[in-house]
Order: C-alpha cells, then sequence, then structure tokens
C-alpha cells in the first residue's frame, strides 16, 4: 500500500481562486510529521509548510494552510488566492519516528502538477 | 551561499563509467539526505546520515551506491559501474535538529548514455 497517495496527477485553477491539493497517508506511528513542497520547472524543492501529528492546530504559512484531519489520515494543502506564480507540482511527504526503521528518509507522493490560469 | 550545494549540476557519462556527487549541507545541518528523483519511480529516498553516520542504508538501489559524509559536513554519492536505469536527478537535503524540514539542492541530473 502507498504510504502517501495524492490523487490529483493534475489542476487547472483560475488565477485568485482558492486551491485545495489532497494527501491521505498511511501509517501505524502515532508520532509522524507531514510536509508540503513546491517544485517549480526550474527544479528545486522549495518547503512550504509542516504538520506535527500531536499539533492540534492546522499549520499555516501565509497564503498555504494545511486541512489536517488525523481521524481520516488526511493533510490537504490549501492555497488561497492563487497567484500564477504558485505554478508547480506539489508534493505531500511523511516522516514517520519509528516505522521509518531509523531511515529518517522522508517517504514522498507522486505529486500534483498544478497549473494557474490567468 | 546560505542554501544547499550540489555539484555537478549535470552530468553526462558512459554507461559502466564510475560517478561521484557531491553534496555540501548548509552550515550546521547534522543531518543529511539522499534522494533521486525519475521519471517512472517518482522521489526515492536513498539515504541519511547523522553526523559521519549513516544508520541505515537499505534504501539504496544496489550495491554499486555507495555515500560517505567527513568531518559532519560535506558528502558524496557514488554510483560504479553506471547503468542507464541510474539516469535521474539526484538531490541532497539537510536539516538542523528536531522536526525542521529538509532544506532541498537543486540536484544533479545524471544522464547515462
Amino acid at each position: 500500500a502507498q504510504k502517501i497517495t495524492q490523487t490529483q496527477p493534475g489542476m487547472f485553477v483560475q488565477e485568485k481562486e482558492a486551491v485545495t491539493l489532497d494527501c491521505t497517508y498511511d501509517t501505524s506511528d502515532q508520532s509522524y510529521g507531514l510536509f508540503w513542497y513546491k517544485q517549480p520547472s526550474s527544479g528545486e524543492m522549495i518547503f512550504l509548510i509542516y504538520q506535527g501529528s500531536y499539533d492540534e492546530q492546522n499549520a499555516t504559512e501565509g497564503r498555504y494552510s494545511l486541512n489536517f484531519q488525523k481521524a481520516r489520515k488526511s493533510a490537504n494543502l490549501v492555497i488561497s488566492a492563487s497567484q500564477l506564480g504558485d505554478s508547480a507540482m506539489y508534493f505531500c511527504a511523511m516522516r514517520e519516528a519509528y516505522s521509518g526503521g531509523g531511515a529518517d528518509g522522508l517517504t514522498f507522493g507522486k505529486g500534483t502538477h498544478l497549473i494557474i490560469q490567468p | 551561499g546560505a542554501g544547499v550545494s550540489q555539484s555537478p549540476s549535470n552530468k553526462v557519462t558512459e554507461k559502466g563509467k564510475d560517478v561521484e556527487l557531491r553534496c555540501d549541507p548548509i552550515s550546521g545541518h547534522t543531518a543529511l539526505y539522499w534522494y533521486r528523483q525519475s521519471l517512472g519511480q517518482g522521489l526515492e529516498f536513498l539515504i541519511y546520515f547523522q553526523g559521519n553516520s549513516a544508520p541505515d542504508k537499505s534504501g539504496l538501489p544496489s550495491d554499486r551506491f555507495s555515500a560517505e559524509r567527513t568531518g559532519g559536513s560535506v558528502s558524496t554519492l557514488t554510483i560504479q559501474r553506471t547503468q542507464q536505469e541510474d539516469s535521474a536527478v539526484y538531490l541532497c537535503a539537510s536539516r538542523r535538529t528536531g522536526q525542521q524540514p529538509q532544506h532541498f539542492g537543486d540536484g544533479t541530473r545524471l544522464s547515462i548514455l
């Protein structure tokens, strides 16, 4: 079973609209972290937002917020007031405290290609 | 610079040759990670270092792959006897401690002819 599932391979959104990018995860750990990264066509991976499994509040960073629903194992990224520069690949990732076997690396989803249209 | 630095940015080599990829993490970051990104496999975790130690090497795809880190800083990923399926972008990331996020370099695009 996939540990991180992103069900939207691609999305087209009108500029200034809000966008929700879906992410569900699978883990048996109680302690884990969820991350979203943005990868523009230039290739760099840009950290956007982090949510810890014990955090009671949804994380927010500027126009980005994370809709964390722990019981549903869902960690959707919400981008408010989208801009043309938001066009990129978006990756959801998870860091598990124990099931990672000490590897400590991130497990990534396959990504969502977001295109913002003027 | 303040970010993770990787070199070379591009590498083209013939099948069967050995290659070395270098990563210079952000100063003060104790953890360092290597990932591979390819069209077919997406983003795969390869190995991580805490200081100079690599607790788990099981993510390395074959015994042709090895990595080391010296002085708690620079890391080198070596691929011996390269194969065409090794063609990918190799990304390095570093992290300070705790729940701090990983910060990525721009990657090395490796092409095996």
